[in-house]
């Protein structure tokens, strides 16, 4: 089974804070993501990564940056943490190659994070 | 740009009934791929059913099954014989094909709720 965890269920920060987000997948997959869910909205890509190193934003990067060091391991953070990112945040991973099945994105729990 | 468009927020249906949710999407490509998620209260996001574009025929998973139509760009799921375990949140999603790290497009959400 493809699995994806995400380093915390629920996070709760303060104005200003750096907060770090990570996300690992067992799966070898080329490619991951970075979406956040808002009631209403759906989830919105943030940021993604197609390989180590490799990053290219998504439709919501203000105040998000990302880091990939290894091929597992995909990393979001917030520089300086603001009430506007309450939100839960899902992590996805797939393979790179096209094609309907290998396009399928699995998910990690998502972190529920609370910025006050 | 590509949008999926889920116009009913909120769908219920009664145990061992058939229920289906509605999904619109647009875009200007011939290839591309369509998703539905299910997302339970648990919050982890598993993939329900897939369908390639360029296949004409429905795409079946057991009790889950789809209408799409190409033309009209419409893309529903129906629910057969429904289950309490049925009752989660459930996203329509859209990749465009012909790239290796395809970025999924979501609706807004339906949610489902079962009735014993």
């Amino acid at each position: 089974d493809v699995k994806v965890t995400q380093s915390s269920r629920y996070l709760v920060k303060r104005t200003g804070e750096k907060v770090f987000l990570e996300c690992v997948q067992d799966m070898d997959h080329e490619n991951m993501f970075w979406y956040r869910q808002d009631p209403g909205l759906g989830l919105r890509l943030i940021y993604f990564s197609y390989d180590v190193k490799m990053k290219e934003k998504g439709d919501i990067p203000e105040g998000y940056s990302v880091s990939r060091e290894k091929k597992e391991r995909f990393s979001l953070i917030l520089e300086s943490a603001s009430t506007n990112q309450t939100s839960m945040y899902l992590c996805a991973s797939s393979f790179s190659a096209s094609g309907g099945a290998r396009q399928t994105q699995y998910f990690g729990p998502g972190t529920r994070l609370l910025v006050l | 740009a590509q949008t999926v468009t889920q116009s009913q927020p909120e769908m219920s249906v009664q145990e061992a009934e058939t229920v289906t949710l509605s999904c619109t999407y647009d875009t200007s490509e011939s290839d591309y791929y369509l998703f539905w998620y299910k997302q339970p209260p648990s919050r982890q996001m598993i993939l329900v059913i897939r369908q390639e574009a360029y296949k004409q025929q429905n795409a079946t998973e057991n009790r889950f099954s789809v209408n799409f139509q190409k033309a009209a760009k419409s893309f529903s799921l129906k629910i057969s014989d429904s289950q309490l375990g049925d009752a989660a949140m459930y996203f329509c999603a859209y990749i465009a094909g012909g790239t290796s790290y395809g970025k999924l497009t979501f609706g807004q959400g339906t949610i489902l709720t079962v009735h014993p």
